[in-house]
């Protein structure tokens, strides 16, 4: 069973400090998703990463993807106290499955 | 763009009573559902995936005795708690994976915004 590792598990972090967030696993990804979730909610798709040594952004949000495919980063840029949430890595679990990381939980203080 | 659908959004419920939550796809048809629970901050754990027409596959150390899932059209999965107790209590989301290659990839996977149950 893949399993995929995130570090640190928590960060509590001022505003305007940068900060990265780390998706690790002992099986190549065939794609990676990352998520952001806020309390009572579901989690929110932010990006998806296929290609290796990939570097996507979004607004003050980089997403790197590993050359291997078995590990990925999200650094964030000046966080803001609207980026406060949990942050999650997901990916295809075999044909059908589809499991999450064990999570970041961000918190920004103003 | 793709949207789930899950009621309720928050439950609660006597010891010993069943719970059901429901998990629609509202516009595509989703022959795959997952479930997951999730505890207070801490990520979501996949319980099963549910396919349509057939048993719904548990991940080990789930009770599926307990969690009944019933996946009866391409539309709506059900997650029915049955005989609740408090160790129950948990955040409980359901995701719906739309076909084609795309999923293979992580594509098209759409989660519902989940439901809070709290047994008493």
């Amino acid at each position: 069973t893949q399993l995929l590792e995130q570090s640190p598990q928590f960060l509590s972090i001022q505003e305007g400090e940068n900060l990265t967030v780390y998706c690790n696993s002992s099986s190549v990804f065939s794609s990676l998703q990352w998520y952001r979730q806020e309390p009572g909610e579901g989690p929110v798709l932010l990006v998806t990463v296929v290609t290796g040594g990939e570097v996507k952004k979004l607004k003050r949000l980089t997403f790197q993807f590993g050359d291997a495919r078995k590990d990925s980063s999200l650094h964030i840029t000046a966080a803001q106290p609207g980026d406060t949430g949990l942050y999650l890595c997901g990916t295809t679990s075999g044909t059908y499955k589809y499991i999450f990381g064990t999570g970041t939980r961000l918190k920004v203080l103003a | 763009g793709a949207v789930v659908s899950q009621h309720p959004s928050w439950v609660i419920c006597k010891s010993g009573t069943s719970v059901k939550i429901e998990c629609r796809s509202l516009d595509f048809q989703a022959t795959t559902m997952f479930w997951y629970r999730q505890f207070p901050k801490q990520s979501l754990m996949l319980m099963a995936t549910s396919n349509e027409g057939s048993k719904a596959t548990y991940e080990q150390g789930v009770e599926k005795d307990k969690f009944l899932i019933n996946h009866a059209s391409l539309t709506l999965s059900t997650l029915t708690v049955t005989s609740a107790h408090p160790e129950d209590s948990s955040f409980y989301i359901c995701s719906a994976k739309q076909g084609g290659r795309g999923a293979l990839l992580g594509y098209g996977y759409t989660f519902g915004s989940g439901t809070r149950l709290t047994v008493v």
